[in-house]
């Protein structure tokens, strides 16, 4: 069975500091990999997907299938950072079931 | 920009009650979900649909549960008869799927309250 494991649930920081939250996934197939983020008060949202390879808001993730990771990064963290961040894993083309971490809140001081 | 709406916000119901949740999807798309997530635990998948029926469900989508689209906006999660467990946020997502699969578009949630 496919699984996302996020081990961090808060990572604090303070801004302008690098900011990794890490994923790891299980799947013996080829999976596609997301990160969602959710801001207080908004509602889950597409951040970022490893088939794009594009930085957003500065984020970046790169899907290392040797390691079954796919961690995000980002090299200044700003405050408008913080959020709760969800990776999730799609087992690929054709399915529909999105599987999440329990996520990682990522809080950015001044 | 359209947005996933979800009704109610907020429902608090007894337990064996039935209860209806309520989705309008972003117009255009054609696949939808519900997901719902307990207090401090992840999101969940609950169920996928396509073409007026269901594509995709997990375990946790038992007998208790059902999905209709009854016009053409409206998709909606029927729980029967409603336990303690059933207490969390109910997210409602859509997506056009095609090239962009795995992009969802959320909705706000509800959250169901079971007492």
């Amino acid at each position: 069975a496919q699984r996302v494991t996020q081990p961090e649930k808060l990572l604090s920081v303070f801004k302008g500091a690098p900011v990794e939250l890490k994923c790891n996934y299980s799947y013996s197939g080829s999976p596609e990999l997301f990160w969602y983020v959710q801001y207080s008060r908004q509602r889950l949202q597409l951040l970022l997907r490893h088939i794009s390879r594009e930085s957003i808001k500065g984020f970046t993730a790169d899907l290392n299938k040797g390691e079954t990771s796919f961690h995000l990064k980002k090299p200044f963290a700003q405050e408008e950072d913080s959020a709760m961040y969800y990776c999730a894993l799609l087992r690929g083309a054709g399915f529909q079931k999105l599987v999440f971490g329990t996520g990682t809140r990522l809080l950015v001081s001044p | 920009e359209p947005e996933v709406t979800q009704t109610p916000s907020h429902q608090v119901t007894q337990m064996g009650q039935e209860v209806i949740l309520r989705c309008v999807p972003i117009s255009n798309h054609l696949y939808f979900y519900w997901y719902r997530q307990i207090l401090g635990q992840k999101v969940e998948f609950l169920v996928s649909f396509y073409n007026n029926e269901i594509s995709e469900k997990s375990e946790i989508f038992d007998d208790q549960f059902s999905v209709e689209r009854p016009d053409g906006s409206n998709f909606t999660l029927k729980i029967r008869s409603t336990k303690l467990e059933d207490s969390a946020m109910y997210f409602c997502a859509s997506s056009d799927y095609g090239q962009r699969a795995g992009e969802l578009f959320f909705g706000e949630g509800s959250r169901l309250t079971v007492l």
